[in-house]
């Protein structure tokens, strides 16, 4: 499995674009690059997925590079309740009986 | 969209007893559950991965015969924590993919069981 680092935690406010860059250097040809949203006492809620250059959903945009050795999640004019912990994962669902491994996530914290 | 739905969301039992948690995919079918358990301020740990029909595969360092997961059916698995003890204390969160999706689809999870052992 692809091992991830991701900053620990950033600040942002209300209003702003967070960025959070998240590194995959031995990304697999098959991997997909997964994010997820976790608050407190709650399971993670997936936010978006991509292989390669751009997507974007209504939430949140995903920028991959052609390396594929990096992505960053872009999460638009941020609100408070954007404050979680945000995990990016890397994984290749080939297998019948593939699984993610959760790394360290990421704190955005949105402050007023 | 795809729903995992674990029950109970909170558990208190006293030391040395069971407790049986149960995710279920409400809207879709899943070969493949996973568990994993999360403690205060800390990443997701997996624990193990349950299959339908089979015996679930375990994680380095989790202990079977100590948390049992039971795959009975295509939308059901349980989690039970025999003989539980205070360390057993922590936040158990399930996920599951859509057998009927494509390949790469995401996995759903269930918004967890926050058990506590006295």
């Amino acid at each position: 499995l692809a091992k991830t680092t991701q900053p620990i935690s950033m600040d942002s406010y209300e209003g702003q674009e967070v960025n959070i860059t998240c590194s995959h250097n031995n990304i697999a040809t098959n991997d997909y690059i997964t994010w997820y949203q976790q608050f407190p006492s709650q399971g993670p809620r997936f936010i978006i997925q991509g292989y390669k250059t751009k997507v974007t959903n209504e939430v949140a945009s995903l920028f991959i590079p052609a390396d594929r050795k990096s992505s960053t999640l872009s999460l638009p004019r941020v609100s408070l309740s954007d404050t979680a912990v945000y995990y990016c994962l890397v994984g290749g669902p080939w297998r019948n009986d593939y699984k993610l491994s959760f790394g360290a996530g990421t704190t955005v914290t949105v402050r007023a | 969209g795809a729903v995992v739905s674990q029950h109970p969301s909170r558990v208190i039992c006293k030391s040395g007893t069971s407790v049986k948690i149960e995710c279920r995919s409400l809207d879709f079918q899943a070969t493949t559950m996973f568990w994993y358990r999360q403690f205060p301020k800390q990443s997701l740990m997996l624990m193990a991965t349950s299959n339908e029909g089979s015996k679930a595969t375990y994680e380095q360092g989790v202990e079977k015969d100590k948390f049992l997961i039971n795959h009975a059916s295509l939308t059901l698995s349980t989690l039970t924590v025999t003989s539980a003890h205070p360390e057993d204390s922590s936040f158990y969160i399930c996920s599951a993919r859509d057998k009927g999706r494509s390949y790469n689809s995401p996995l759903h999870f269930g918004n967890g069981t926050r058990l506590t052992v006295t």
